[in-house]
């Protein structure tokens, strides 16, 4: 089974603070994903990866930033943290061999900016 | 630019009757279309997909859709849901390029009454 992991269900963070959040996936696919998941606003892409080093910006790009130093890893950084992106953030992967591009997603990270 | 409704914000339903989630797209050429659930504090998993072939596609937990290339629909149905469907569910519409990006509809919240 494909597993995308992240580093924390849980976060409580203060205004202004560097947050890192971490994702990981155990099946070599190329593309990566952060999204932000809000009540009413379904998922909005925030950055995505399609190789190493690579990144493109998605659709909510401000106030966030993105790392991609290894295959299996995805970091999504809020440089300084505001009440505003109080939220849950969903890692999502992709295989570029299946042609279909489905959607492999991690438990997602609660983030609570205070 | 691809984009998807979820006309329907909230449904309740009785737990053995018939449902239909409604979705439609927008997208120049055929698109890959995906249906995810999502259960409390928990990720999204893939019910079903359509990318090429029969426009009926079958899913897991009993769910089908229908690929309606003239209403542009895509519309998941069940025959008798089971309390345990209660969740959200997002239809989404991916690209057939630019490393699989999908954009997800705003998702409706399925009750499903004793």
């Amino acid at each position: 089974d494909v597993k995308v992991t992240q580093s924390s269900r849980y976060l409580v963070k203060r205004t202004g603070e560097k947050v890192f959040l971490e994702c990981v996936q155990d099946m070599d696919h190329e593309n990566m994903f952060w999204y932000r998941q809000d009540p009413g606003l379904g998922l909005r892409l925030i950055y995505f990866s399609y190789d190493v080093k690579m990144k493109e910006k998605g659709d909510i790009p401000e106030g966030y930033s993105v790392s991609r130093e290894k295959k299996e890893r995805f970091s999504l950084i809020l440089e300084s943290a505001s009440t505003n992106q109080t939220s849950m953030y969903l890692c999502a992967s992709t295989n570029r061999a299946d042609s279909s591009y489905e959607q492999y997603f991690g438990p997602g990270t609660r983030l609570t900016v205070t | 630019a691809q984009s998807v409704t979820q006309p329907d914000i909230h449904i309740t339903v009785s737990e053995g009757a018939s449902l239909e989630l409604r979705c439609n797209y927008s997208y120049g050429a055929t698109p890959y279309l995906f249906w995810y659930v999502q259960s409390p504090g928990q990720g999204l998993q893939l019910l079903l997909k359509y990318f090429s072939g029969d426009t009926l596609v079958q899913g897991i937990k009993g769910f089908e859709a229908e690929f309606k290339r003239s209403q542009s629909s895509f519309n998941l149905r069940k025959p008798s849901v089971h309390w345990s469907d209660a969740a959200e569910y997002f239809c989404a519409v991916g690209a057939r390029t630019n490393a699989g990006k999908s954009t997800f509809g705003d998702g409706t919240t399925l009750t499903v009454k004793p």
